[in-house]
């Protein structure tokens, strides 16, 4: 069974500080795809950013990058900088390169103090 | 613009009455999924679709209906709702398979069953 575990409910950071939201999965499958999507208040999904299994490389997106460790089955997000805009829920998500499936976690409420 | 539509986006129904959520996308994707997001339980995919004519469960499906006759369309369908299917409902659509390109969520059904 694939699944995904986000163990941090509930996040603050002070404005300009750099903060980390963990997420660990499970899967059998060898090649699969991560996801960090941004749910500000007004409800829509964003993507954030977005790892493929087989990349040794962390992506990054400006201010936002990924510590991917494959073996260690996790996939952290780290904000640099946070802005006020960054206060929304997160939502780690798993597809597999084989299956049509996407599994998401239960998400982190990340807050941005002034 | 390229977009994914919802109508909906709010609904208040009683227990039994049959109701069908729309989606809608315009930029010719292969890919749709339905999910529902619950507080505490993240987002959870009801149905995807392939292509037309190809659709198939996710991990909570009982109690909707799917149908992908066309291309750009794959309304949601609940038969006979119960107050369990209170919850924030999603539409989105890929270019391919969902791992391979980036999901565009519509802007969100927000249903209560009564």
């Amino acid at each position: 069974a694939q699944t995904v575990t986000q163990s941090q409910p509930e996040m603050s950071v002070q404005e300009a500080e750099t903060v980390t939201l963990s997420c660990t999965y499970d899967t059998s499958e060898n090649n699969y795809y991560l996801f960090w999507y941004k749910q500000p208040p007004s409800r829509q999904m964003i993507l954030v950013i977005r790892q493929e299994a087989y990349k040794q490389q962390n992506a990054t997106e400006n201010r936002f990058s990924v510590n991917f460790q494959k073996a260690a089955k996790s996939f952290s997000l780290k904000i640099s900088d946070s802005q006020l805009g960054d206060t929304a829920m997160y939502f780690c998500a798993f597809t597999t390169n084989t299956g049509n499936q996407f599994y998401f976690g239960t998400g982190t409420s990340l807050t941005v103090i002034p | 613009e390229a977009q994914v539509t919802q109508n909906p986006r709010y609904l208040i129904t009683v227990t039994g009455k049959k109701l069908t959520v729309t989606c809608s996308q315009n930029m010719n994707h292969e890919y749709m999924s339905w999910y529902r997001q619950d507080p505490g339980l993240g987002l959870r995919q009801i149905y995807y679709s392939m292509n037309v004519e190809v659709t198939d469960k996710g991990d909570v499906p009982e109690g909707y209906k799917v149908s992908r006759k066309e291309k750009r369309n794959f309304p949601l369908i609940l038969e006979s709702p119960s107050p369990n299917q209170t919850s924030l409902y999603f539409c989105a659509s890929s270019p391919n398979r969902g791992g391979f390109g980036e999901q565009f969520f519509g802007p969100g059904t927000r249903l209560t069953v009564l």
